[in-house]
């Protein structure tokens, strides 16, 4: 069965800190893998996009890594801002076909001062 | 530059009232998705639709019907409404379908409330 799981479900950090969010999925065949930031009442926005060959990508403060072979991704979220409070989602492509896509359930971060 | 518009943002329903979820993309794009979001879980997706003029079923589409009316507006009917589909939906664009590392864009939502 294809799932994305995320942890942790939720994490509090301080303003200006760094933090890690993990991914593990089963999803095959595999076409990408790609992180969201959904703000609260708002629509999931892209953060990267990451193909088999890619292990790195990052996108100003984010960076996200790939390892194909254990099937992990992790988001990695450097000197923290408040605006960064949001819901990060994991989302794996399945290869093949209309683009299905297999959403994680999200992390749920809160930045506070 | 709008992207992708969903309307409305909010609705309240009783059970067994019908109603059109609205959705309407202005970047050209051939895919067009529905997806539900429901606490402590991932999106899952309704409906989608390839192409103009075709539409398929997703993972969840008991109660639901949808409408590819052009190729800039994907509508989801839920004909008679039920407390299990209290949901927050969410309406996504892709350039093209069965291609790999297309964008995927998303509406803001919609929270409807079935009581």
């Amino acid at each position: 069965k294809n799932q994305v799981e995320q942890s942790p479900q939720s994490l509090i950090i301080l303003e200006g800190k760094n933090c890690t969010l993990q991914c593990n999925y089963t999803v095959s065949p595999f076409s990408n893998l790609r992180w969201y930031k959904q703000d609260t009442g708002r629509g999931p926005v892209s953060l990267t996009i990451m193909t088999f060959s890619e292990n790195t990508k990052s996108n100003g403060r984010y960076t996200a890594t790939l390892d194909a072979d254990t099937k992990q991704s992790s988001l990695h979220i450097t000197a923290s801002q408040l605006s960064d409070s949001a819901s990060y989602i994991c989302v794996v492509t399945v290869s093949g076909g209309y683009n299905k896509l297999i959403f994680g359930a999200g992390t749920r971060l809160a930045v506070h001062p | 530059n709008a992207g992708v518009t969903q309307t409305p943002k909010f609705q309240v329903l009783k059970t067994g009232q019908s109603m059109t979820l609205q959705c309407a993309q202005d970047m050209n794009h051939n895919s067009m998705y529905w997806y539900r979001q429901d606490p402590g879980m991932g999106l899952r997706l309704i409906y989608y639709s390839a192409s103009e003029g075709t539409t398929d079923k997703g993972e969840v589409p008991n109660g639901y019907n949808v409408s590819r009316l052009n190729k800039r507006e994907f509508s989801l009917r839920l004909e008679s409404a039920a407390p299990s589909q209290t949901s927050v939906y969410f309406c996504a664009s892709i350039p093209r379908g069965g291609t790999m590392n297309t964008e995927a864009f998303f509406g803001q939502g919609t929270r409807l409330t079935v009581v």
